[in-house]
């Protein structure tokens, strides 16, 4: 099965400043890797995803970087404002099958101010 | 109006007891899941329904024991609670059949407390 990974677990910025998030899989066959915020005591939502036929996809302050080769794929926040403040997922999985989505194991993100 | 919405969203309970989470989503969606979030944050799926059938099923005791309904609902009932039980519990549902190729709509999370 797929196992995802993910560095750093902890993570903090000052306001304004750059974050990055990076995940590896273990699966070549996975090809969709979503992204996902979770908000301290909220429920995880999407925030961007790509496919394995696309190598970077932007949108507004965020992006996602997938680099097929290496089995790694990263998150992008520029810009950063204390409302990013939030535990970040990456997930992976295949289109084919009953595959699950395999999450990583999150990364806390603080902005500081 | 809520897309998933689940109930209760707290729970406190004594080891040994049952108890059942409901959830239910207004989407339309065909897939629904339960996902267990521990006090590490870690994300894991538990199981997966598609239009009332199940068709993921990790390792998870037997004690869990989910029941579909109709597509819109999926509950889970858990036997005999014990305290690693305690966790929060997300409900979720997406369009497609399989998670992988599209959003996942989470519920707020049941938070279960086993003392």
């Amino acid at each position: 099965g797929e196992n995802v990974e993910q560095h750093p677990s902890t993570l903090s910025v000052q306001e304004g400043d750059s974050a990055v998030i990076k995940c590896t899989y273990s699966d070549s066959a996975s090809n969709y890797f979503p992204w996902y915020k979770q908000e301290l005591g909220k429920r995880p939502q999407l925030i961007i995803d790509i496919r394995s036929n696309v190598g970077e996809k932007k949108d507004q302050r965020i992006a996602v970087t997938l680099n097929k080769t290496a089995k790694h794929f990263s998150l992008h926040i520029t810009e950063t404002q204390p409302e990013d403040s939030a535990v970040y997922f990456c997930a992976a999985s295949s289109y084919f099958g009953n595959e699950k989505l395999t999450f990583g194991t999150g990364t806390r993100l603080t902005i500081i101010p | 109006d809520t897309a998933v919405s689940q109930t209760p969203k707290y729970l406190v309970t004594q080891m040994g007891n049952d108890k059942s989470i409901k959830c239910e989503q207004n989407l339309g969606h065909d897939t629904m899941y339960w996902y267990k979030q521990d006090s590490k944050k870690f994300l894991k799926i538990m199981f997966s329904y598609n239009n009332k059938e199940l068709i993921i099923n990790e390792t998870v005791p037997n004690r869990f024991s989910p029941k579909s309904p109709d597509k819109a609902h999926l509950n889970l009932h858990i036997n005999s609670l014990e305290l690693g039980d305690s966790a929060v519990y997300f409900c979720a549902s997406s369009q497609e059949v399989v998670a992988n190729t599209g959003e996942l709509f989470f519920g707020e999370g049941s938070r279960l407390t086993v003392l």
